[in-house]
C-alpha cells in the first residue's frame, strides 16, 4: 500500500537549472496538491489540481509549473532554478472536494523532497 | 483570506506529563475543518486529529485531544501522557468546506521535544 510516491528524494540543483518532481498516488484520489515547506513558515501551498484536468495556483505559484498527467500523477516542475527554491517539497491528495459526503476526509501526504539550489 | 498562527515555536514536556500546544486561526467562514499533523525527523506528515467546525464536542483520539472554541477562533491540541515518540513537529492546520480546492492552510509549527 504505497499511497503517494514522491520522486527523488534528494536533489541538488545549480542555479538556472531545470527540473521536475514526480508525485503518483495510487488511492484513486481526485485532488492533489503541491506544498513547499521551509523554516519557521510551515507549508505553503504552490498548486494544487481538484480534479483530473484541472490545476489552479496557490499561494506561492511564481517559478513553477504543474502538469496533472491522469488522475494518479501530478507533476511540479521548475523551470529556472533560483536558490529561493531551496525547500522540501510535498505531495499530497485527497480523495474528493466537491462533494460534502467527502469533506472531512484528511489529505495524504508523500515523504517529501529535499531539493538544494546552489 | 485565512490565516493560522501557532505562536509557540518550540514546547518541552517530561515524559508522561501533558502538554498543550496552541493554535489561533483567522477566517470569516462558518464551515470549515481544522486538522493537527505530526511531523517526526522522517518527515513524513501524519495525522494526529481532526476537528469539524460545525460540531461542538471536542475531538479525542486515544492520547490526543483538542480544545476547539469557535467563537475564540482557538484549536489547541492536549498531549496526555506524552511518550518518546510524540517528540515532533506539530503543525496546525485549516481547510474551508467542500468546494474549496481542498486547501490546506498551515500553520508555523511547534517543536515538541519530551524529555525521559
Amino acid at each position: 500500500n504505497a499511497g503517494v510516491t514522491q520522486t527523488p528524494k534528494f536533489q541538488v540543483l545549480k542555479t538556472g537549472q531545470s527540473m521536475t518532481l514526480q508525485c503518483a498516488q495510487d488511492m484513486n484520489h481526485n485532488s492533489m496538491y503541491w506544498y513547499r515547506q521551509d523554516p519557521g513558515m510551515g507549508l505553503r501551498l504552490i498548486y494544487y489540481s481538484a480534479s483530473e484536468g484541472t490545476t489552479d495556483k496557490g499561494e506561492v505559484p511564481n517559478g513553477y509549473n504543474v502538469s496533472r498527467l491522469n488522475k494518479r500523477e501530478f507533476s511540479l516542475r521548475l523551470e529556472s532554478a533560483a536558490p529561493s527554491q531551496t525547500s522540501v517539497y510535498f505531495c499530497a491528495s485527497k480523495k474528493r472536494t466537491d462533494n460534502r459526503f467527502y469533506s472531512n476526509q484528511p489529505q495524504h501526504f508523500g515523504d517529501g523532497t529535499r531539493l538544494s539550489i546552489l | 483570506a485565512q490565516t493560522v498562527t501557532q505562536s509557540q515555536p518550540e514546547m518541552s514536556v517530561q515524559e508522561a506529563e501533558t502538554v498543550t500546544l496552541s493554535c489561533t486561526y483567522d477566517t470569516s467562514e462558518s464551515d470549515y475543518y481544522l486538522f493537527w499533523y505530526k511531523q517526526p525527523p522522517s518527515r513524513q506528515m501524519i495525522l494526529v486529529i481532526r476537528q469539524e467546525a460545525y460540531k461542538q464536542q471536542n475531538a479525542t483520539e486515544n492520547r490526543f485531544s483538542v480544545n476547539f472554541q469557535k467563537a475564540a477562533k482557538s484549536f489547541s491540541l492536549k498531549i496526555s501522557d506524552s511518550q518518546l515518540g510524540d517528540a515532533a513537529m506539530y503543525f496546525c492546520a485549516y481547510r474551508s468546506d467542500y468546494n474549496q480546492g481542498g486547501k490546506l492552510i498551515f500553520g508555523q509549527g511547534t517543536e515538541l521535544s519530551v524529555k525521559p
